[in-house]
């Protein structure tokens, strides 16, 4: 089975830190995603990534941004973590080779409090 | 662009009722559709997803879905509740190789 591992179930940061939230897939996809959940929105796509050192922008990008330099690990920092950040961020993968129809493999999420 | 609207945010049913969630989708080009099942504390597991074969689809657990293009529809059954049903719901569809989900339907199931 595929596996998304993002690296912690909880962070609590304070208001202004740099934030750090990793995600490792260990099945060779191209493509990763960052999605904040909140009550009542749903997902919303932060950013996504088709292949290592490529990032495009999502939905909601501010106050975001993101690192891929390895194929299996992207990265989502806040660069000055706010308390409207406070949300649970779930990472994803897919391949490339099957776009159309195929789902996403989702982590298990980060619930993340900014304080 | 396409994108998905779940009809009611909270469901609530007896063990053993159908389980019915709503979910309608706007696509300008035959859609790639999917519902998501989110069980507290966790990630995102697929229940089924529809790719342009058969209009009715079946997943894990016993739900399954049907694709209405007339109605631009694609809603999710399941005959029977059981209590281990009790979760949060995600309707999607595809698009750009990105996902774009609904807000959500939480199950709740009254034994």
């Amino acid at each position: 089975d595929v596996k998304v591992t993002q690296s912690s179930r909880y962070l609590v940061k304070r208001t202004g830190e740099k934030v750090f939230l990793e995600c490792v897939q260990d099945m060779d996809h191209e493509n990763m995603f960052w999605y904040r959940q909140d009550p009542g929105l749903g997902l919303r796509l932060i950013y996504f990534s088709y292949d290592v050192k490529m990032k495009e922008k999502g939905d909601i990008p501010e106050g975001y941004s993101v690192s891929r330099e390895k194929k299996e690990r992207f990265s989502l920092i806040l660069e000055s973590a706010s308390t409207n950040q406070t949300s649970m961020y779930l990472c994803a993968s897919s391949p490339m080779d099957r776009p159309s129809g195929y789902g996403y493999t989702f982590g298990s999420g980060t619930r993340l409090t900014v304080v | 662009a396409q994108s998905v609207t779940q009809l009611g945010s909270h469901v609530s049913v007896s063990e053993g009722a159908l389980v019915l969630l709503r979910c309608n989708y706007s696509s300008s080009v035959p859609p790639y559709l999917f519902w998501y099942v989110q069980y507290p504390n966790q990630g995102l597991q697929l229940l089924l997803k529809y790719t342009s074969a058969a209009t009715l689809v079946k997943g894990i657990n016993g739900f399954e879905a049907e694709f209405k293009k007339s109605e631009t529809s694609f809603h999710l059954t399941k005959p029977s509740a059981h209590m281990s049903d009790a979760a949060e719901y995600f309707c999607a569809v595809l698009g750009d190789y990105k996902l774009s989900f609904g807000a959500g339907t939480t199950v709740t199931v009254r034994a």
